[in-house]
């Protein structure tokens, strides 16, 4: 089983930028999945960011598409989530998963990291 | 984007009971639905794929069923490590979209 680990500021100031890891061991970066950011802002349900596969190709919400990057460092066996112009509404805890190579489900999970944004 | 909609939002129930959650989607999504489990403070869990695959490792008391807008998730004899929130997730197009999650609460 993947495990996977979120890291990045727990508060980031309005008008700021989100910039969160997600270090992934007992697996390849470079395998056939896609790997997703999704994100609970308190008391609501699930809304996914994103995901990128294994090559680079990437797919985005939307609703998030001009604020968000996701990428990969294959050096490093990790992958990030850069969003830009936050404000309160973004304040929610972030997970990292992988997903299958179909892109059907969120088969592992990180733990999840809360991330404020402040005024 | 394609809406899911679960019902009830909450509910009571004993250990032993049988529990059915309902997921509805906005528009056809074919057999593209994935049931999660989440306990506070914790990341969700994968519990069924492809509305009615059980993922590896989870116990034979969740079966999920449906096809097209209508899908089912159901916990026969509920046990104590049961009691969480639920939340059905399609994956048949992009934005990927979750339902607002069905409570289960000890009665």
């Amino acid at each position: 089983q993947v495990q996977l680990q979120e890291s990045g500021p727990g508060l980031v100031k309005s008008s700021g930028t989100l910039s969160l890891t997600c270090a992934v061991s007992g697996g390849s970066i470079s395998s056939s999945n896609w790997w997703s950011w999704v994100r609970q802002p308190p008391g609501r349900r699930l809304e996914w960011i994103g995901e990128i596969y294994h090559i680079g190709s990437t797919n985005y919400n939307p609703s998030l598409k001009s604020r968000v990057t996701i990428s990969l460092d294959k050096s490093k066996n990790q992958f990030s989530l850069n969003l830009t112009s936050v404000t309160a509404a973004d304040t929610a805890v972030y997970y990292c998963a992988r997903v299958d190579e179909g892109a059907t489900r969120f088969e592992d999970w990180g733990q999840g990291t809360l991330v404020t944004v402040s005024s | 984007d394609t809406q899911m909609t679960q019902s009830p939002s909450s509910l009571s129930a004993s250990v032993g009971d049988r529990v059915t959650i309902t997921c509805r989607a906005s528009q056809s999504i074919s057999s593209h639905l994935n049931w999660y489990q989440q306990k506070p403070g914790k990341a969700p869990k994968l519990l069924i794929y492809r509305a009615s695959t059980l993922q590896s490792g989870v116990p034979s008391r969740f079966s999920g069923s449906g096809y097209g807008t209508d899908f089912t998730l159901t916990i026969t004899s509920l046990q104590p490590e049961d009691f969480a929130t639920y939340y059905c997730q399609h994956s048949y197009d992009t934005p990927r979209t979750f339902g607002q999650g069905t409570k289960v609460e000890i009665k």
